[in-house]
């Protein structure tokens, strides 16, 4: 069975970057089938998608986050991590990642997640 | 970008009502919507993907239609465990999510 599990610093200082990683177990993060993808939720507020990467590399982004936003794969370690840069307190949020189920060449959904970890921004 | 618009924000019904949840999107997105179901504390669920297909396991109670720019979501018979915040979700043209329904027992 799939399984997601994020993991990285609880506490960033502001205008430093935010680093993530998503590690994927029970399966291959190569598979053509999937992409991948992080999404975040701030302390009592709704969802927002960060961008989503293929096991290939390449990568599309959230338009109102992508001047700070890298997203990059490992599939030696079957991870893939989010890096954020120049935070602020807006930041503050838990931090999902995901898989991106494609039935259909760009029909998809986010199918599995993992538990989510919640980051921090403040000095 | 691609706005959803999710109405009511909140809603409170009696178990065995039936609840529905809209979604409007800024412009027109096809059937290329999601619906996901979030439990205080928990991760996003998915339940239903391409407006109108329920995944493996979800209970036949949960149903969505619609195309274009109007969705809808709908609880046919509420029950206790469906307590929870439900999110639509596009990817006609990247990814958004609207803001949410947070539905509660009466």
């Amino acid at each position: 069975q799939l399984q997601l599990q994020e993991s990285g610093p609880g506490l960033v200082k502001p205008s430093e970057t935010l680093s993530l990683t998503c590690t994927v177990s029970g399966g291959s993060i190569s598979s053509s089938s999937y992409y991948w993808g992080w999404i975040r939720q701030p302390p009592g507020k709704g969802l927002e998608w960060i961008g989503s990467i293929y096991y290939s590399g390449s990568t599309y982004y959230n338009p109102s986050l992508k001047s700070r936003v890298t997203i990059s794969v490992d599939t030696s370690k079957n991870q893939f991590s989010l890096k954020l840069s120049s935070v602020t307190a807006a930041d503050t949020a838990v931090y999902y990642c995901a898989r991106l189920r494609q039935w259909l060449r760009f029909r998809d959904a986010f199918d599995i997640w993992g538990q989510g970890t919640m980051v921090t921004v403040s000095s | 970008d691609i706005q959803m618009t999710q109405s009511p924000s909140s809603l409170s019904a009696s178990v065995g009502d039936r609840v529905t949840i809209t979604c409007q999107a800024s412009q027109d997105i096809s059937n290329y919507l999601n619906w996901y179901q979030q439990k205080p504390g928990k991760a996003p669920k998915l339940l239903i993907y391409d407006a109108s297909n329920l995944e493996t396991g979800v209970p036949s109670r949960f149903s969505g239609s619609g195309s274009g720019t109007d969705f809808t979501f709908t609880i046919s018979s509420l029950q206790p465990e469906d307590i929870a915040t439900y999110y639509c979700q596009q990817y006609d043209n990247l990814r958004t999510f609207g803001g949410g329904t947070k539905v509660e027992i009466k």
